[in-house]
């Protein structure tokens, strides 16, 4: 069974540039949830997403966006980059039927913006 | 607002010895689920354990093992034994029953296992 798969793994972007980081979750799942990792903040929740709709969201600025398709794939967005949002971007699956379940997590993609 | 907290920010042992994590976590809610995760040097999130709230028995598999106790909100993880191949970063994570799949993470701890 395939896992969570994040593409790309490594990105480079400017200030002021836009990004969009992908997100294939495990077949069957259908909510999948984004953390940012950063050594000064640590794990910190972005968003959930289940049967494309937001069901919780952290407290990240309206720069940072998440859509999810009818596949369950999703996608985040972050706009108008700042060097503060260099971070590791996490994904997650989890199993649609319940809540609070474990979470399978990608390897990640790997932002530093310059 | 739910919190967790790992006071230990890095242990170093030497292998065979046992080492342990302890996790503290805050939260009004009476319904929760806690967990441990492993990140490896790769970067994914390894997932090692869920337990809720109403279920305080400890549990052991294999050389991992953890000890829940709902008086002193701990949810404490030690490796018996330690290996090499156990170094990594741990973190202990709390859900509530009302936040669907979102995970509050501690800050960490990193283990490091020396031959």
């Amino acid at each position: 069974k395939a896992g969570v798969t994040q593409t790309p793994r490594y990105l480079i972007k400017t200030r002021g540039q836009q990004v969009t980081l992908s997100c294939s979750p495990i077949s069957g799942h259908r909510s999948v949830s984004w953390y940012q990792q950063t050594p000064g903040q640590g794990l910190q929740f972005l968003f959930e997403y289940f049967s494309e709709t937001q069901r919780n969201k952290g407290n990240f600025p309206g720069r940072f966006s998440g859509r999810q398709f009818s596949n369950s794939r999703s996608e985040m967005n972050v706009s108008t980059l700042e060097l503060g949002d260099s971070a590791l971007y996490l994904c997650a699956s989890s199993l649609a039927s319940e809540t609070n379940t474990e979470a399978f997590f990608g390897q990640g993609t790997r932002l530093t913006v310059v | 607002a739910q919190k967790v907290t790992q006071a230990q920010t890095e242990i170093s042992v030497v292998e065979k010895e046992d080492v342990t994590l302890d996790c503290v976590y805050e939260t009004r809610d009476t319904t929760y689920y806690l967990f441990w995760y492993k990140q490896p040097p790769s970067g994914e999130l390894v997932f090692l354990i869920r337990r809720n709230s109403f279920d305080e028995q400890n549990e052991i598999s294999g050389r991992y093992s953890w000890n829940f106790q709902k008086s002193t909100s701990s949810f404490n993880f030690t490796i018996t034994a330690s290996q090499v191949v156990d170094s990594a970063v741990y973190f202990c994570a709390l859900s509530i029953e009302a936040a669907g799949n979102k995970l509050t993470f501690g800050g960490g701890t990193r283990v490091l296992v020396k031959p």
